[in-house]
């Protein structure tokens, strides 16, 4: 069964640190795999898709790693800010899906000033 | 301005009644796609359409129907036999192919209660 693990649920975390948030996929044929970001009671907004052919993508602070063969996935965000506090959720698109994403739990992440 | 426009924000449905979510999108995407979130969950599929008046059930499909009349426009119903509909309903659609193949975008998302 194609599976996609968020851990920790919930993370929180004083201003200024760097941290890392991991996803686990249980099937490595991945398409792609998309990181999103869901403030409370809001849709969601695409943050960084990594292509099953590339290791990473960066978008300022954020960083995405890609790891196939063990199946994972790490977003890092540096020198975090209480704007970074939201819901984040890593979704798995795999091939032959017929466009169907496999989404994880979320990681709410808390940023305290 | 593109994007996808969910309507109404929040919906109240009573006993034993049908209640249809709107979702318009002005992206010329070909497939659109209708996601429902519990709390502390991630997102599962209910429905999802990859071209016009072709539609298929996602991994929660019972309770809901769907139509695709027209390539801007996927509806969703939740029937009185969705015994549990209260939940947050998010609409998205993706471009067709190339690199930024699947990469969706989301609506604002509709919170259906139930009174």
């Amino acid at each position: 069964k194609q599976e996609v693990t968020q851990i920790p649920a919930a993370l929180s975390v004083p201003e200024g640190e760097n941290l890392v948030l991991n996803c686990s996929f249980t099937d490595s044929a991945i398409y792609n795999l998309q990181w999103f970001r869901q403030d409370p009671g809001k849709g969601l907004t695409s943050l960084l898709l990594i292509q099953s052919s590339q290791r990473e993508q960066t978008s300022g602070r954020l960083n995405a790693s890609l790891d196939k063969s063990s199946g994972r996935s790490t977003l890092y965000i540096a020198a975090s800010q209480p704007g970074d506090s939201a819901t984040y959720l890593c979704a798995v698109y795999y091939s032959g899906n017929t466009g169907k994403l496999i989404f994880g739990q979320g990681t709410t992440l808390q940023v305290k000033p | 301005d593109g994007g996808i426009t969910q309507s109404p924000k929040y919906l109240f449905r009573k006993e034993g009644q049908n209640v249809t979510l709107s979702c318009e999108q002005n992206l010329n995407h070909d497939a659109m796609y209708w996601y429902r979130q519990d709390p502390g969950q991630g997102l599962r599929l209910i429905y999802y359409s990859q071209i016009v008046n072709d539609f298929q059930k996602g991994d929660i499909a019972e309770g809901y129907s769907v139509s695709r009349e027209k390539k801007e426009s996927f509806p969703l119903t939740v029937t009185s036999a969705q015994k549990n509909p209260t939940a947050f309903y998010l609409c998205a659609s993706s471009s067709p192919g190339g690199m930024a193949k699947n990469i969706q975008y989301f609506g604002a998302g509709t919170r259906l209660s139930v009174l």
